[in-house]
């Protein structure tokens, strides 16, 4: 199957800091790309869809403003969470879509913000 | 209502067994269904991928679709131990591919 990475795996920074999370395609073109987030035991709550070359599209609720993504090409989408807080600790995961509906997903990137 | 019910479970079965999940679904237009496990911690994985109704095996995996009764299966026949693993329902239309998922149902094969 397609291959889909994130970096980093795992990041724990302090509240208030930016953090930058990857996600990669790497042996297929991702026209689209999904950001999701998990709570433990429960299951993924989509973010935004982003389209390489345009703006991200975000569900309701979410804030573009705090979740920057950027989809800059075919292989490479990141999700920047601005002035992070405890409450945005999560598990983040990225899908990337080439042909129509099938999605693959990345290892995921835990976050804890102190 | 939730777009997509799945019973969360959780589901234990010896080794060897036969271990069925299924899911139901309310928007007709769904017309892709997926099945993606998920370990602790980690990414989910596609499993099956079904177009439109029918039936589809790969190895020890059958996913079964019935759009007529809004209603699809997972089975894993002869179950190992490694197969323990939260089990995700996924679907989606052909509008935007954004996909709806179940509650996921966690299940764990007893050695």
């Amino acid at each position: 199957g397609a291959v889909v990475s994130q970096h980093p795996s795992r990041v724990i920074c302090k509240s208030g800091t930016s953090v930058k999370i990857e996600c990669r395609s790497l042996d297929f073109q991702a026209t689209t790309m999904f950001w999701y987030r998990q709570f433990p035991k429960q299951s993924l709550m989509l973010m935004a869809t982003s389209n390489e070359g345009s703006k991200a599209t975000y569900e309701q609720g979410v804030e573009k403003d705090k979740f920057l993504i950027n989809h800059a090409s075919l292989t490479l989408s990141t999700l920047t969470v601005t002035s992070a807080h405890p409450e945005d600790s999560s598990f983040y995961i990225c899908s990337a879509s080439g042909r129509a509906s099938e999605q693959f997903f990345g290892p995921g990137t835990r976050l804890t913000v102190l | 209502q939730k777009e997509v019910e799945q019973d969360p479970g959780p589901l234990s079965v010896p080794e060897g067994a036969i271990v069925s999940l299924n899911c139901t679904y309310s928007n007709s237009a769904f017309q892709y269904f997926m099945w993606y496990r998920q370990y602790s911690r980690k990414g989910p994985e596609l499993l099956m991928y079904t177009y439109s109704s029918g039936n589809k095996e790969d190895g020890r995996f059958t996913a079964q679709v019935d759009k007529s009764s809004k209603y699809i299966s997972l089975f894993i026949r002869d179950s190992q131990p490694s197969d323990s693993a939260t089990y995700l329902c996924a679907m989606t239309s052909s509008n935007d591919y954004k996909l709806s998922f179940g509650a996921g149902t966690t299940v764990t094969v007893r050695a």
